[in-house]
């Protein structure tokens, strides 16, 4: 049964504390993405991947990091430094190529603060 | 700022009634995708239509696109209270440098009463 996961499912980050999302995928995709969604709002892209051991920041990375030490696993960390952090996190990922064309979301997880 | 602008916000028809939205986007696209949001869920990939294509089908959906005025429509014909949820326009960007980088609206709210 192949797609992406998320976990958990709702998180809760007290102030000034790093919290990690988790997202799995078993689609074999190389391409791999972060977004955030505000209430009522479409999503930003937060972090992106194309290949094992490499990423790139989107259109809000400031706050954020990721890591891409396996194909199917792109967690990303909520840090400190972001101080507007709750909002609903989703993952995604695509076939690899220029045209990466159609994502595959997860279920998403919501951050709340404390 | 986002590349898709979504018209109307928010949507309430009859069940047996046609939804129609529209997506205006300002940079020119190698596709544009609509996708579903249930509320409080990950997207579904609806339809992608091609920069070259004028109109394409899947069952009840009709989606056109006009690149002259960079704008696009999604239709759901026969709606059913089951197509309550959230649509979202997304453009991949054109000049290969996107890579599959989706830039997304932000959304329709379509309530189907039974």
């Amino acid at each position: 049964d192949g797609g992406i996961t998320q976990s958990p499912k709702y998180l809760f980050r007290k102030e000034g504390q790093n919290v990690t999302l988790s997202c799995e995928q078993n689609l074999n995709h190389d391409a791999m993405y972060w977004y955030r969604q505000d209430p009522g709002q479409g999503l930003r892209l937060i972090y992106y991947s194309q290949i094992v051991n490499d990423f790139q920041k989107g259109d809000i990375a400031e706050g954020y990091s990721v890591s891409r030490e396996k194909k199917e696993s792109f967690p990303l960390t909520v840090t400190s430094a972001q101080k507007n952090p709750t909002a609903f996190y989703l993952c995604a990922s695509s076939i690899a190529g220029v045209r990466k064309e159609t994502q595959y979301f997860g279920p998403g997880t919501r951050l709340l603060v404390l | 700022s986002q590349q898709g602008e979504e018209d109307p916000q928010a949507l309430s028809i009859q069940e047996g009634e046609n939804a129609t939205m529209n997506c205006s986007y300002k940079t020119s696209i190698n596709n544009l995708q609509w996708y579903r949001q249930n509320s409080g869920r990950g997207l579904v990939h609806l339809i992608l239509i091609r920069s070259n294509e004028r109109e394409k089908h899947s069952g009840r959906l009709r989606v056109t696109l006009d690149t002259s005025k960079k704008s696009s429509s999604l239709l759901i014909t026969a709606s059913r209270a089951a197509d309550t949820a959230s649509y979202f326009c997304a453009t991949d960007g054109a000049g290969g440098t996107s890579y599959g980088k989706l830039t997304f609206g932000q959304g329709t709210i379509l309530t189907v009463h039974p």
